[in-house]
């Protein structure tokens, strides 16, 4: 079955305690971006990668960390999490060579709370 | 950052009414524009991608179209039902950036 996993779905952290959260697709996709989502406010782009060791950023990066050594993964990591962190994370990925006319999928999502 | 805005911020309509959202974006620079649908407790899932001038795409009862001269696109639900209640999503595909609107928070009620 084609899907984007995260894991894990929920945290809760304390302010400071570096975090990891892990993004998996099995669609061989190129393009994988991680988003935020708060109240009132739609999804907003973290980080992107359009292939394996290419990373950008994207609205919101302060704070966040990417890599991407495999084409399948892209974790997203929290070196000092703050309050302010505290968010719904979504990963998603999608293909983009033929000019981003199909759709990006999206994972599950990651509810994070930093206490 | 784009700044993609959707109107209205959310609708209350009756099964069997037919309704349709807007979605506004700048209109130099385009690339592609995604429509999808996001349940409570779920993720995003894709309705349709758009990228070209006078666009129309359909999937059963829902349909939209893009203009991207004037910078907006329209998605029209026909006949709502109940399990059409969700967000709809519109997303700016731009310089390998996504700008999403904030979202039509449709409920139809029996």
């Amino acid at each position: 079955e084609a899907q984007v996993t995260q894991n894990p779905r929920y945290l809760i952290t304390v302010t400071g305690k570096k975090l990891t959260v892990t993004c998996s697709q099995n669609m061989n996709h190129e393009y994988m971006s991680w988003y935020r989502q708060d109240p009132g406010l739609g999804l907003r782009q973290i980080y992107y990668s359009m292939n394996v060791e290419v990373t950008d950023k994207g609205d919101v990066p302060e704070g966040y960390k990417v890599s991407r050594k495999e084409k399948r993964n892209f974790p997203l990591i929290l070196e000092s999490p703050s309050p302010n962190q505290t968010s719904l994370y979504f990963c998603a990925s999608g293909s983009w060579t033929s000019g981003f006319q199909e759709t990006q999928y999206f994972g599950p999502g990651t509810r994070l709370l930093v206490l | 950052i784009l700044n993609v805005e959707q109107s209205p911020q959310s609708l209350h309509v009756q099964e069997g009414d037919s309704t349709n959202f807007t979605c506004s974006f700048p209109s130099s620079n385009f690339y592609a524009l995604h429509w999808y649908r996001w349940e409570t407790a779920k993720s995003p899932e894709a309705l349709f991608v758009m990228t070209l001038n006078g666009d129309e795409k359909k999937k059963g009862r829902i349909s939209a179209t893009l203009n991207t001269k004037e910078g907006y696109s329209y998605l029209y639900i026909k006949g709502s039902q109940p399990e059409d209640s969700a967000t709809y999503l519109c997303a700016l595909y731009n310089f390998n950036k996504f700008y999403f609107g904030s979202g039509t928070k449709l409920n139809v009620k029996p």
